[in-house]
Order: structure tokens, then sequence, then C-alpha cells
């Protein structure tokens, strides 16, 4: 089992509809949790970070984690073709060391 | 306040020569993680280091080093190099240990033929 999974994708949604990320973790110990973006041929780029249980909302964009069920997800409302990237989902399982899942490229379509 | 820079952006070197990949941080961030992504493998740790001592290393073999000097900028070095080395790789930087909310830089695109 990998440390760190994300739902398969690709993922299409239609524009101004919610897209929704899903994560999974091993490790009940993870303290921190993290949302990359990565655009083709660019570096990933944070967008959000959450570290208790709950719902935490920037913008356009919801993180919501559940430590029981090892659970991160990410949600965003009114999907733009500018949000058409992979989404990599980051457990901090270790002091010093981030485990990225292997990522969900979404696709947003006009 | 200027992002993570790495240098240089592309290479191509040969099975058998080294490489030496270099990252600044972001002004004020102390960690720098190394990441290497390939399409197979995706994001996988490196090392990071802190206060220029690796705190952490990845699954990784012995041909792959690294070092972080006063100044928090970062080397890694690829001794021996083989086809399969070939990926982008990442530096990240954070402020702190404990704060993980690591920035990128641009990456370094390394071919091996």
């Amino acid at each position: 089992q990998k440390e760190v999974e994300q739902n398969s994708g690709p993922l299409s949604v239609p524009e101004g509809a919610i897209a929704s990320l899903n994560c999974t973790y091993s490790d009940r110990v993870s303290q921190s949790f993290f949302w990359y973006r990565q655009y083709s041929g660019k570096s990933p780029e944070l967008i959000m970070s959450i570290y208790s249980n709950g719902d935490k909302e920037d913008g356009r964009f919801t993180a919501q984690l559940n430590k029981a069920s090892q659970y991160v997800s990410l949600l965003i409302r009114d999907s733009q073709p500018s949000d058409s990237a992979t989404y990599l989902c980051a457990v901090d399982t270790n002091a010093g060391k981030s485990t990225f899942g292997d990522g969900t490229t979404l696709t947003v379509k006009p | 306040k200027a992002g993570v820079t790495q240098t240089p952006r592309y290479l191509i070197k040969t099975r058998g020569q080294q490489v030496t990949l270099s990252c600044s941080p972001i002004s004020g961030h102390r960690s720098v993680s190394w990441y290497q992504q390939t399409p197979g493998q995706g994001l996988q740790f490196l090392f990071e280091y802190f206060s220029e001592t690796q705190r952490n290393k990845g699954n990784f073999p012995g041909r792959f080093s690294g070092r972080q000097f006063s100044n928090s900028r970062s080397e890694m070095n690829v001794s021996t190099l083989e086809l399969g080395d070939s990926a982008l790789y990442l530096c990240a930087s954070s402020l702190d240990r404990g704060t993980y909310e690591q920035y990128f830089g641009p990456g370094t695109r390394l071919t091996v033929t």
C-alpha cells in the first residue's frame, strides 16, 4: 500500500462545476497536509495547507481533513479552465519529509 | 521576495559522468529539500537539509548526495550517472523544520544519454 494515495484520474468537469479531489494516507501520526497544483511543464505550487480536522476555505478552494478516516480532500468550486492541472496531495509523515501522492490530473472543459 | 532559484535549468550528460545541481532558497528559509520527478515514479523525496545538516534521506542509492552551505544554499550531486537518472530535479525551501509549506523552484531537467 502506498503511503499517500490519490483517486486515479484523469478527472474532467465542466466549467462552473465543483471538482472534488481525494487523498488517503496510511501513517496515523501524520500532522500536516498540503495540496499542490502543477501545471504541465511547471513545478508544483502550494495552494492549500491544513493541519486540523474540518474544513479550511480559501477563495474557491476548500480543503477537508478527517484524521480518523485518514482522508483529505480538495474541493474547487466554480471550476475554471485555468484550474486544469495536476493536483498533488502531500503528507508530512515524518519531521522533515513530505510524501507526495501520484497526483490527479484535472481538466475543466469550457 | 525572490523565489527559489535552481541552476542550471537544463542539463545533458552521458552515462558514467557526474553532475552537480544548485538551489538557492527563498531568503530567510532554512530548510531545503530535494525531489526527483519522473512520469513513472512521480515526486520522490531525495533528502532534506537544515542548518547545513542532512536531516532526512529518501530511498535513493549513495550516488545521490547533497550539502547545504551556511547561507542555506544547497547543492546535490549525482555520480556515475545512469540512464534512469533522467528526470526533473526539484528543490523546495521552507521557513523552518516543522513548517512544511514548501515552495518549489523551477527545477533542473537532467537528461542522461
